[in-house]
């Protein structure tokens, strides 16, 4: 089955600074890579994602690139604010086999 | 608000009880997903029914066990619970397998 890596498990950026988390997959068949941003306390909410027939796709300051080959992905995030501060998953995966990463906690310094 | 519906917000319950967590999917998704968040910790996959009809399984304890009615409503059943079993339960939909998963807002279980 599939299996998903997440790094890093902590990031602290400075407000107005980019943030970067990488994202590893195992298998090749997994054409859907969505990203996942859960605030303290509240409910995992998808911020972005990308299919496997997409290299990248950007939302204003959210970005997410995808390297089939390498199978890994990335969400970058710009100008990150105090309100970015959350844990973000990643996922992959096709059809009822979906996996998520163990998350990453980012925290913005003002 | 994601659509999608979780009862109760909050259960406080003891040890070797058994609880029942419901989930109302957004209207028009056939697919259903149970997760369970521990403390501090990312989210595990228990188990997806997809029309009715189990289709992934993942940690799922045997003490566990859910169903999706033809309503296309799910019921997660925890038994015999124990302590370890204290966490936040999240139920999410979609429209098909593998397509953008809506969470709900979570039942938190307190077993003591």
């Amino acid at each position: 089955g599939e299996n998903v890596e997440q790094h890093p498990s902590t990031l602290s950026v400075q407000e107005g600074d980019s943030a970067v988390i990488k994202c590893t997959y195992s298998d090749s068949a997994s054409n859907y890579f969505p990203w996942y941003k859960q605030e303290l306390g509240k409910r995992p909410q998808l911020i972005i994602d990308i299919r496997s027939n997409v290299g990248e796709k950007k939302d204003q300051r959210i970005a997410v690139t995808l390297n089939k080959t390498a199978k890994h992905f990335s969400l970058h995030i710009t100008e990150t604010q105090p309100e970015d501060s959350a844990v973000y998953f990643c996922a992959a995966g096709y059809g009822q086999n979906f996996v998520f990463g163990p998350g990453t906690r980012l925290s913005v310094l003002p | 608000d994601s659509g999608v519906t979780q009862t109760p917000k909050h259960l406080i319950t003891a040890t070797g009880q058994r609880v029942t967590l419901r989930c109302s999917p957004r209207s028009g998704d056939l697919s259903v997903y149970w997760y369970q968040q521990s403390l501090d910790q990312g989210l595990q996959f228990l188990i997806q029914y997809y029309n009715g009809e189990e289709r992934a399984k993942g940690n799922i304890l045997e003490r566990f066990s859910a169903q999706q009615f033809p309503d296309l409503h799910s019921e997660l059943n925890l038994s015999s619970l124990e302590l370890g079993d204290s966490a936040l339960y999240f139920c999410a939909s979609s429209v098909l397998q593998g397509g953008i998963q809506y969470f709900g807002a979570g039942t938190r279980l307190s077993v003591l």
